[in-house]
């Protein structure tokens, strides 16, 4: 079946360093992928996205890359800032009847001043 | 746009009793509605999905009896935790999904409901 996995936090990272988030995904066919992000005590908000091979998913300073031949979708953002620490998850939604998302196990990033 | 909300959005009740809890999509209509339960630090696990006018369809190891969904409308599903114990205790989201004008399905994600049960 379908599932992603995602590196393991948290992630502490200072103000205005670089970001990675690894994400790769086994799935069957062309799924959509999506990052998402969850702030404490919130539920889950899309931060991007993207719906086909070499796309690339942009929002808020943030950036993902569809790859297919590594089957990653890793998450990148050039300066982080303090008010980016929350939790991050990778998803997919394959070519399954029920148009479902499958998550990773989520990533906390912890950012300090 | 594409708001969805729930209701409580935290609640504590007594073991034995029953919770319900609302998802609404505000200014859209949701031809399907996701329900997740997430655990501290831990990722989404869909308990079951629902579609206007029909039976949910229940994730394997989800008690059906235990928690009652309800779609009765484009815009509102509930969920009910029946006879509520201390490990019923978590985090329960909500997703709406519908197909937007340009044809691109999309899911929403509302705030979440605490329930802890004493």
């Amino acid at each position: 079946g379908d599932s992603v996995t995602q590196m393991e936090g948290p992630v502490t990272l200072s103000e205005e360093a670089f970001l990675t988030i690894n994400c790769t995904y086994t799935a069957t066919g062309y799924p959509s992928l999506f990052w998402y992000v969850q702030y404490p005590g919130e539920g889950l908000q899309l931060l991007l996205k993207a719906t086909k091979a070499d796309d690339k998913g942009s929002n808020k300073g943030f950036e993902a890359t569809y790859r297919k031949e590594t089957t990653s979708f890793h998450l990148e953002k050039g300066s982080v800032q303090v008010s980016d620490s929350a939790v991050y998850f990778c998803a997919l939604r394959g070519n399954n009847a029920g148009n479902m998302l499958t998550f990773g196990g989520g990533t906390r990033l912890m950012v300090k001043p | 746009g594409a708001v969805v909300s729930q209701h409580p959005s935290r609640v504590i009740c007594k073991s034995g009793t029953s919770v319900k809890i609302e998802c609404r999509s505000l200014d859209f209509q949701a031809t399907t509605m996701f329900w997740y339960r997430q655990f501290p630090k831990k990722s989404l696990m869909l308990m079951a999905t629902s579609n206007e006018g029909s039976k949910a369809t229940y994730e394997q190891g989800v008690e059906k009896d235990k928690f009652l969904i309800n779609h009765a409308s484009l815009t509102l599903s509930t969920l009910t935790v029946t006879s509520a114990h201390p490990e019923d205790s978590s985090f329960y989201i909500c997703s709406a999904a519908s197909t937007g004008t340009s044809g691109s399905y999309e899911q929403y994600f509302g705030p979440g409901t605490r329930l802890t049960v004493t």
